[in-house]
């Protein structure tokens, strides 16, 4: 049972445009959030992470909205910049988990067009 | 060196040869973690080491054998492998403990079996 789910799986953005990508989880002991990108050629890399007790979470042009109740969380990119072209993974951690055991999404790849 | 590296890139390989992916991390931290990336699936969590111990071995076959002599190296021993497990290999590591603990990610092995 996949425990993240993702969406899109792919999206195209023009640039300067806004990139909104989905994830919804089901195990209500999760309580870290965390966004993943990845290049071509690269391993995922830490982009902007949430607990649950906050709503949102705003990094420069990345920010996490987080609904509780619904179990939903999105990544949006504000002003996207076909530099932003990569894969987005979501992930949940489980609570108390020591070691961080992550739950990743099936990640959305992301164009974003000059 | 920084961060975390794996060696080799690429590995091609056939159903009945043995080889072994490796990799270091230069972070200082005390875990460290192997996944696995297929196209359009989740990043499938494979072993957890912590502190040269393994804390969790998420259902892997035994054609998969890791090996941690110290907290900055893992290996992961290949023998007898099957088509299907042509993937992304990823090695991770973290700080592990405290509230939250970001992991960080090699480059991959990109690993074909004939």
């Amino acid at each position: 049972q996949q425990q993240v789910k993702q969406s899109p799986q792919s999206l195209i953005v023009q640039k300067g445009g806004i990139s909104i990508i989905n994830c919804a989880y089901e195990n209500t002991a999760f309580d870290y959030f965390p966004w993943y990108q990845q290049f071509p050629g690269k391993g995922p890399a830490l982009l902007i992470a949430i607990r649950p007790d906050v709503s949102e979470k705003k990094e420069g042009r990345f920010t996490i909205s987080f609904n509780k109740s619904a179990k939903q969380f999105s990544l949006h990119i504000m002003d996207s910049q076909p530099g932003d072209s990569a894969t987005y993974f979501c992930a949940a951690r489980g609570r108390g988990s020591t070691l961080g055991r992550l739950y990743f999404g099936r990640g959305t790849q992301l164009t974003v067009w000059p | 060196e920084t961060g975390v590296t794996q060696t080799p890139r690429h590995l091609v390989m056939g159903m009945t040869n043995k080889k072994s992916l490796k990799c270091e991390q230069h972070l200082g931290h005390n875990a460290m973690y192997w996944y696995k990336q297929s196209a359009k699936k989740p990043l499938e969590l494979m072993f957890v080491y912590n502190f040269k111990e393994q804390t969790e071995n998420n259902s892997v076959p035994s054609r998969f054998s890791p090996e941690c002599p110290n907290s900055s190296h893992l290996f992961l021993h290949l023998h007898t492998l099957q088509p299907e497990d042509s993937a992304l290999y990823l090695c991770a590591s973290s700080q592990g403990g405290g509230a939250v603990n970001e992991q960080f990610f090699g480059p991959g092995t990109r690993l074909t079996v004939l």
